[in-house]
């Protein structure tokens, strides 16, 4: 089945204490990005990758770092995380980007909540 | 840069009714995409319709329609008949053509079908 999985689901967490969530994909799609979730303010990106080796800061990327060594595998590390980071995460991947007059369908993976005391 | 806006937090509409949601979006692109996503409980994102700013027909999908009206920015969700499984969250959402894939949301509609 055609999807993109995250590790883990929920996660509660204290300051500063290193983590990474996990996002795989197995669609063989070459974009891949990560999306935080808060009420109000819908989603919003905080990093992406067009392929391997290849990641840029979307608009929220402050206390975050990505790798993309794999095609399939793009994880979210907070080496520090803060409260301010609790959220709803998700992974996303799509076939290649967007023209100008063809779109390639984003798929989203289940989410990760976190919460960081 | 993009913003997309959707003014009605909560809204309610009975079984079998009709009901639109509204969403306005700021650009000075010519190439975009426009996107309706649901989410329910499950938290799950799934993509309902999109609309291609190139194309002036409204898109429609089943009981899922658009209205889009490139001048005026704006682009609302109806949903025909609704059913209790529609009860969701609903994200509007913009993308510019060639320019990378990221997706600009707007703050979300929550949708009670009542029975």
């Amino acid at each position: 089945e055609a999807q993109v999985t995250q590790n883990p689901r929920y996660l509660i967490t204290v300051t500063g204490k290193k983590l990474t969530v996990t996002c795989s994909q197995n669609m063989n799609h070459e974009y891949m990005s990560w999306y935080r979730q808060d009420p109000g303010l819908g989603l919003r990106q905080i990093y992406y990758s067009m392929n391997v080796e290849v990641t840029d800061k979307g608009d929220v990327p402050e206390g975050y770092k990505v790798s993309r060594k794999e095609k399939r595998n793009f994880p979210l590390i907070l080496e520090s995380p803060s409260p301010n980071q609790t959220s709803l995460y998700f992974c996303a991947s799509s076939l290649g980007l967007a023209g100008a007059f063809t779109y390639n369908e984003q798929f989203f993976g289940p989410g990760t909540r976190l919460t960081v005391l | 840069a993009q913003t997309v806006t959707q003014s009605q937090p909560e809204m309610s509409v009975q079984e079998a009714e009709t009901v639109t949601l509204s969403c306005t979006y700021d650009t000075s692109e010519n190439n975009y995409y426009l996107f309706w996503y649901k989410q329910p409980p499950s938290r799950q994102m799934i993509l309902v319709i999109r609309q291609e700013a190139y194309k002036q027909q409204n898109a429609t999908e089943n009981r899922f329609s658009v209205n889009f009206q490139k001048a005026a920015k704006s682009f609302s969700l109806k949903i025909s008949d609704s059913q209790l499984g529609d009860t969701a969250m609903y994200f509007c959402a913009f993308m510019r053509g060639n320019a990378g894939n990221m997706l600009t949301f707007g703050g979300g509609t929550r949708l009670m079908v009542k029975p």
